[in-house]
């Protein structure tokens, strides 16, 4: 069975652009989750989604946004990039989502897409 | 809000040695999850933890839940140099769908 994918896994933008990051689960699984992974802030809850709705949201501004389709393929943006945005943004995927501290389903990883924003 | 401090930060240990980690939260987990990150990849998850006291193996890999379900361990037994990684422990924050992760503790293994 196929892990999770993300494209691309390497981009460089400069700052005002936006970002659209991608990620296909593995099969079969219906969550999606984003994060976003720096140096000095460790790895940052963005947003889930499940059933193309999205079930919650980490500490970001508002130019960071997240769909999900019909087939469970998400999509993150990031609009008017600033420097700091320069990270490791991953993607991990389960079969149903955590529900009240209890983990229904492990989270896979996939292998990320490193942004550069210059 | 919640946090997950790890510790040590970072290790240097030689090639055959045990290696001992730990996470803390300020608050109680019902699951942890430990996870190892290889430069330029995403996390791997190792083991995870459903109930206070458990103790799991993954080969030479050992993880316990701890009674007061603040904090967890993580033992590698007989290091190798393919060890050598991120070590990351993480868990589901009560009243909502979201994870959090530890500060993360780096491994360094010296053949």
């Amino acid at each position: 069975k196929a892990g999770v994918t993300q494209t691309p896994r390497y981009l460089i933008k400069t700052r005002g652009q936006q970002v659209t990051l991608s990620c296909s689960p593995i099969s079969g699984h219906r969550s999606v989750s984003w994060y976003q992974q720096t140096p000095g802030q460790g790895l940052q809850f963005l947003f889930e989604y499940f059933s193309e709705t999205q079930r919650n949201k980490g500490n970001f501004p508002g130019r960071f946004s997240g769909r999900q389709f019909s087939n469970s393929r998400s999509e993150m943006n990031v609009s008017t990039l600033e420097l700091g945005d320069s990270a490791l943004y991953l993607c991990a995927s389960s079969l149903t989502p955590t529900s009240g501290g209890v983990v229904a389903d492990t989270q896979y990883f996939g292998p990320g897409t490193r942004l550069t924003v210059l | 809000g919640q946090q997950l401090n790890q510790s040590p930060q970072s290790m240097f240990i030689q090639e055959g040695e045990d290696v001992s980690m730990n996470c803390t939260s300020s608050s109680i987990f019902n699951t942890w999850l430990w996870y190892k990150q290889d430069p330029g990849e995403g996390p791997v998850l190792l083991i995870a933890l459903y109930k206070a006291g458990e103790l799991t193996s993954n080969g030479r890999l050992t993880a316990q839940f701890g009674i007061t379900r603040k904090d967890s361990f993580l033992n590698i037994s007989a290091s190798i140099p393919s060890d050598v990684g991120i070590y990351f422990c993480a868990g589901p924050t009560s009243g909502t769908y979201k994870y959090i992760f530890g500060t993360g503790t780096r491994l360094k293994v010296l053949a």
